[in-house]
């Protein structure tokens, strides 16, 4: 099984900054398998990036995912008010199972 | 616009069977695969498994031996089963959509993500 370990646990920013999430994978995963998911309280995910580096429909380009082999990265320049929540990474190939990683936390400082 | 409707008993105790459906709303059914994934209070999102296009099924490993997900594909909905429930599973339940197509001369299968999810449905397992 795949690990994915996300870091930092807790990023506190202010609106108008730039995030840098990141994901570590326990051994190499294609890029074509990595996702990236926005949940904000009493919601479901959203998904925002597939591919590791396209933007679902509907995301707004200050959302941008960069990386491969084990270390990926979710960027948000510019952060709006509602881009605080939850943000997951998640591999899917073709074994699995699929895994989530534990998740960071985007908080309002 | 496609939507994920679920429902099932919210409610079990240890060592019953926890049954949920997910009824795929204004959008087709056929040619896309289907997840369950489950999140434990104030805790990160477990794969449970998926039914695929083809009517195959994964699941995690963690809970293969208690875990059946089965379609019905002339009501447009997919089912998950989990037996002999304990505390451990108390969680929110998800339905999801799963974007996956094979393009190229290898057929090389890209994944395109959870694109569509379910509103999610509690389950508490207490005696």
């Amino acid at each position: 099984e795949i690990v994915l370990t996300q870091s930092p646990g807790t990023l506190s920013l202010s609106p108008g900054e730039r995030a840098t999430l990141s994901c570590r994978a326990s051994q190499s995963v294609s890029s074509i398998y990595l996702a990236w998911y926005q949940q904000k309280p009493g919601q479901a995910p959203r998904l925002l990036i597939y591919g590791a580096t396209s933007r679902a429909t509907g995301i707004p380009d200050r959302f941008s995912g960069s990386g491969s082999g084990t270390d990926f990265t979710l960027t948000i320049n510019r952060l709006e008010p509602e881009d605080f929540a939850v943000y997951y990474c998640q591999q899917y190939g073709t074994s699995p199972p699929c895994t989530f990683g534990q998740g960071t936390k985007l908080e309002i400082k | 616009q496609v939507q994920l409707q679920q429902w099932g008993a919210g409610l079990l105790k240890p060592s019953e069977t926890l049954s949920l459906t997910c009824a795929v709303n204004g959008g087709s059914f056929s040619g896309y695969d289907w997840s369950w994934i489950r999140q434990p209070p104030n805790q990160g999102l477990e794969w449970i498994g998926e039914i695929t296009h083809s009517g195959s099924t994964n699941y995690n490993p963690s809970l293969k031996s208690r875990v059946t997900i089965s379609a019905d594909t002339s009501k447009n909905r997919f089912s998950l089963k989990l037996t002999s429930v304990t505390a451990a599973d108390t969680a929110l339940y998800y339905c999801a959509r799963v974007i996956r197509r094979r393009l190229g001369v290898a057929g090389t299968l890209y994944y395109y993500g959870m694109d569509v999810w379910g509103q999610g449905a509690t389950v508490t397992v207490s005696s």
